[in-house]
């Protein structure tokens, strides 16, 4: 399973873009990277998945360098409400329930 | 209506206590899952089932067991509950073959054993 690390936690303020990254230096050629949003009380949220480069939807981008070693969840303009826990996950999409492991994740503060 | 639903939201029981999480879902799919959440610390998976017939032990499944009773429900068991199973539980579920293969969370069951 590839292990993935992100940074504990993070503060930003209302406005500003937030980019988070994730390294992940054993990802297998099969495993795909996926982030998900929680929040106090609730279940995980998926956000935006990709394999390689750049994956954009309407809540956010995903960075994916060319090695695929690390990648970097970037949030634009931020506002209160993006106050979450940030999961980095890597895995196979055929065994992606059971092998996904989400670990601490990256608490982001967003600040007024 | 939430697609994947959890009973019941809260409960709070004693030591050696027998106590059964159930989730729903109305999302039609086969693949289903239940996390347990520690304060602080990510999610970890307890048991998942990719069909009725299928049941599998996930990362922490001492102490705990299933039953996927049809497509749509999957019940927690905990045969005696203590102390250090105190936390929040979630299910989840997945559809096979999808290609992102992304997980459908519930709300989640907020456990107390005392």
């Amino acid at each position: 399973l590839a292990k993935t690390t992100q940074p504990i936690s993070m503060d930003s303020y209302e406005g500003q873009e937030v980019n988070i990254t994730c390294s992940h230096n054993n990802i297998a050629t099969n495993d795909y990277i996926t982030w998900y949003q929680q929040f106090p009380s609730q279940g995980p949220r998926f956000i935006i998945q990709g394999y390689k480069t750049k994956v954009t939807n309407e809540v956010a981008s995903l960075f994916i360098p060319a090695d695929r070693k690390s990648s970097t969840l970037s949030l634009p303009r931020v506002s209160l409400s993006d106050t979450a826990v940030y999961y980095c996950l890597v895995g196979a999409l055929d065994n992606y329930g059971q092998n996904f492991v989400f670990g601490p994740g990256t608490r982001l503060s967003v600040l007024p | 209506d939430a697609d994947v639903t959890q009973t019941p939201r809260n409960r709070i029981t004693k030591t050696g206590k027998r106590i059964m999480l159930e989730c729903s879902q109305t999302k039609g799919h086969d693949r289903m899952y239940w996390y347990r959440q520690d304060p602080g610390l990510g999610l970890r998976l307890i048991y998942y089932s990719f069909d009725v017939k299928d049941i599998n032990k996930g990362e922490i499944s001492d102490g705990y067991s299933v039953s996927r009773q049809a497509q749509a429900k999957f019940s927690l068991s905990l045969e005696s509950a203590i102390p250090n199973q105190t936390a929040l539980y979630f299910c989840a579920t997945s559809e096979r073959g999808r290609y992102t293969g992304e997980l459908f969370f519930g709300e989640g069951s907020r456990l107390t054993v005392l």
